[in-house]
């Protein structure tokens, strides 16, 4: 079992919907939990972070982790074409240098 | 401007002839890392080196080699490929523990690999 699991998609929404993506984790030492965006052919950008549970909000995405479950959330409200890209979930224990997880990868596609 | 440099980014070559993907970065940064990216697997860390001098397996390193002689450079080196190396290669780098608590790694735009 991989330590940070994901439904790799593909996931195909019309421009405006909310979307979700999840991934569940199974290390309960995982400290800090974050989300990359990936466009194709290009490296993974940093999109948000979170420490421990809770949710964090930046303009129209909003991350949610609850370690009670080992669930990590991605939430885009009003979904746009520009959003389309493979969204990773990750998590790392800060005192293994910060060594990073990452999720399978989700492959969002916003139609207009 | 900031950024991790990667070359080359596309290569094809044969079983066995020895290569070597270079990885530079500007942002003086002291933790640089090698990833892999294969389809339904994701990420996986094949090296990684929290600073000049000092480097330690990911959780796939079979199959290559890394040397960190200077902060900015950390070369993968694949001594005799073979196919089940074909995937697509990452470095990333950033600030060391002191930055470890945002998880932010910078990554290169990557190198696609195909060993025939």
């Amino acid at each position: 079992q991989k330590e940070v699991e994901q439904d790799p998609g593909p996931l195909s929404v019309p421009e405006g919907a909310i979307v979700s993506l999840n991934c569940t984790y199974s290390n309960s030492a995982f400290q800090y939990f974050m989300w990359y965006r990936q466009y194709s052919r290009k490296g993974p950008e940093l999109l948000m972070y979170t420490y421990s549970s809770g949710n964090k909000e930046d303009g129209r995405f909003t991350a949610q982790v609850d370690k009670s479950s080992k669930y990590i959330s991605l939430f885009i409200r009003d979904s746009q074409p520009s959003d389309s890209a493979t969204y990773l979930c990750a998590s790392m224990i800060y005192n293994q240098g910060g060594k990073l997880i990452f999720g399978q990868g989700t492959e969002l596609s916003v139609k207009p | 401007e900031a950024q991790v440099t990667q070359n080359p980014r596309y290569l094809i070559t044969v079983t066995g002839k020895k290569l070597t993907v270079t990885c530079s970065q500007n942002m003086n940064h002291e933790y640089m890392s090698w990833y892999r990216q294969d389809p339904g697997l994701g990420l996986r860390q094949i090296y990684y080196s929290m600073n000049v001098e000092v480097t330690d397996k990911g959780d796939v390193p079979e199959g290559y080699k890394v040397s960190r002689k200077e902060k900015r450079n950390f070369p993968l080196i694949l001594e005799s490929p073979s196919p089940n190396q074909t995937s697509l290669y990452f470095c990333a780098s950033k600030e060391g523990l002191a930055g470890a608590n945002t998880g932010e790694l910078f990554f290169g735009e990557g190198s696609r690999l195909t060993v025939l």
